[in-house]
């Protein structure tokens, strides 16, 4: 099983100021077809997840463009250029390249 | 409009069975792959089962393989988890949702059902 690792696990963040968090796969994302698949979520308090990002960088059509991803291997990153207040809550990322699909711990966002 | 509309949970003992629906409507659900995601309480997501478009294929984790089976209704538009000898590590909210791409990007979600394991 691919293990996730994401950090920190906790960020408060100014309104309007970027932030970024990590995500580290125990194995290598990167597929022979040259995708990597990791993807990203965000659950907002008392909700339901959201997708961001899949395929490593591909936003999702609707996720605000402050959103991307990069990255490629074992070594991912969530930026957002500038938060703003609804973007708090917990950011997960998860691996789709071998079951079971495995979520890292997730990433709790606030705002200050 | 686009909804996956969850059913079936509740408080069961340990032992019990139970089984969650998802209703889906707004989109051709037999073409898509579907999953089932779950969060136990005040933890992380976890990933639990998927099953292909004609439910020819499907696959767990570990912590439920054998006890739970995830199956479809594509004349129905249904998605379903039966599980079996339910564990009180079995309590979270579970997920329904969507795969945009074969079985990876779980682009849309239902509301969430709890289910309760315990004595």
């Amino acid at each position: 099983e691919i293990v996730m690792t994401q950090s920190p696990l906790s960020l408060a963040v100014t309104p309007g100021e970027p932030a970024s968090i990590s995500c580290r796969p125990s194995q290598s994302l990167l597929h022979s077809n040259g995708d990597n698949y990791l993807e990203w979520y965000l659950q907002r308090p008392g909700n339901s997840p959201q997708l961001l990002i899949y395929l490593g960088s591909i936003r999702v059509s609707g996720v605000p463009d402050r959103f991307s991803g990069s990255g490629s291997g074992r070594d991912f990153t969530l930026r957002i250029s500038r938060v703003e207040a609804e973007d708090v809550g917990v950011y997960y990322c998860m691996q789709a390249l071998q079951l079971p699909f495995t979520f890292g711990p997730g990433t709790k966002v606030d705002i200050k | 409009e686009v909804q996956l509309v969850q059913s079936g949970g509740g408080l069961v003992q340990p032992g019990e069975s139970l089984r969650l629906s998802c209703a889906v409507s707004g989109f051709t659900f037999r073409s898509y792959w579907m999953t089932w995601v779950r969060q136990a309480p005040g933890k992380g997501l976890e990933w639990v089962a998927n099953i292909k478009q004609d439910g020819s294929e499907q696959y767990y984790v570990d912590s439920v393989k054998g006890r739970f089976t995830i199956s479809r209704d594509n004349s129905k538009n249904s998605l379903l988890l039966q599980m079996n000898r339910l564990r009180p590590e079995d309590t979270a909210i579970y997920y329904c949702s969507r795969n945009l791409r074969g079985d990876y990007a779980n682009d849309l979600w239902g509301q969430g059902i709890l289910v309760t394991v315990s004595s």
